[in-house]
C-alpha cells in the first residue's frame, strides 16, 4: 500500500464549480499535512498546511481526519487559474522528509 | 532572487556517464533536501541535511548516488554510472529551523531535469 494515496484524475470540471480532492495516508504516527500545487513542468509550491481542527484560505479549505487517516481539500468557484496538479503531502517520522501523492489533476474550463 | 536555485536546469547524458547537480537553498536555511520525480508522479525523498550533516538517505539512493553540503550552504548531487532509469526532474528544496513547529515550509527550486540516452 502506497504511503499516501490521492483520488485518480483528471478532474475536468467548469468555471465556478466546487471540486473536492481526497486523499489517505498509511501511518497513524504522521505529524503534519500539507497541500502543494505544481504547475505544469513547475516546482511544488505550498497551497496549505492542513491543521487537526481544519482551516480555510479564501476559497480552499482543507480537512484532516486523524482517526479515518484521511485528508480532503474542497476547491469553491473554480477559477481557470487553479488548473495545476494538486498534490497530498505527509510529514514522515522523522523531522525530514515529505511524503507525496501522485497527485491529482485539475482542468478548469471556461 | 532569493529563492531556492537549481543549475543545470536541464542535463542530458549518455548512459554510463556521471552527472553533478548544484543546489543553492535559501541564505538563512539551514535543512536542505533532495527529491526524484518522475513523469505523472509525486516527489520522492532523497535524502537531507541540516547544516553539513546528511541525516537521512531514502533506500532510492543507491550507491551511484551521493550527495553532499560541505559548508552548510549549497550542496551537489553527483550521480555515478548513470542508467535511463535515472531519467527524471531533480528537484531540491531547503527550510529554516523553527523548533517545535512540524510544519516548517519546504520551499522548491526549479528543478534540473536529467535525460540519459
Amino acid at each position: 500500500r502506497k504511503e499516501v494515496e490521492q483520488d485518480p484524475g483528471p478532474f475536468n470540471v467548469p468555471e465556478g464549480a466546487t471540486v473536492a480532492f481526497n486523499c489517505t495516508y498509511s501511518n497513524s504516527a504522521s505529524q503534519s499535512f500539507f497541500w502543494y500545487r505544481q504547475d505544469c513542468r513547475k516546482e511544488p509550491k505550498l497551497l496549505m498546511s492542513v491543521y487537526s481542527s481544519g482551516n480555510e484560505d479564501g476559497r480552499f479549505t482543507a480537512q484532516l481526519n486523524r482517526a479515518s487517516q484521511y485528508i480532503s481539500l474542497l476547491i469553491r468557484d473554480s477559477k481557470l487559474s487553479d488548473s495545476a496538479t494538486y498534490l497530498c503531502v505527509v510529514k514522515g517520522r522523522s523531522q525530514g522528509n515529505l511524503i507525496f501523492g501522485k497527485g491529482t489533476k485539475l482542468s478548469v474550463k471556461p | 532572487d532569493t529563492g531556492v536555485s537549481q543549475d543545470p536546469r536541464h542535463k542530458i547524458t549518455k548512459r554510463g556517464q556521471n552527472v553533478t547537480f548544484r543546489c543553492d537553498p535559501i541564505s538563512e536555511h539551514n535543512r536542505l533536501y533532495w527529491y526524484r520525480q518522475t513523469l505523472g508522479q509525486g516527489p520522492e525523498f532523497l535524502t537531507y541535511f541540516q547544516n553539513e550533516a546528511q541525516l537521512e538517505k531514502s533506500r532510492l539512493l543507491s550507491d551511484r548516488f551521493s550527495a553532499e553540503r560541505p559548508k552548510g550552504s549549497f550542496s551537489t548531487l553527483e550521480i555515478q554510472r548513470t542508467e535511463q532509469g535515472d531519467s527524471a526532474m531533480y528537484l531540491c528544496a531547503s527550510s529554516g529551523t523553527n523548533s517545535g513547529s512540524p510544519y516548517n515550509e519546504q520551499f522548491f527550486g526549479p528543478g534540473t531535469r536529467l535525460t540519459v540516452l
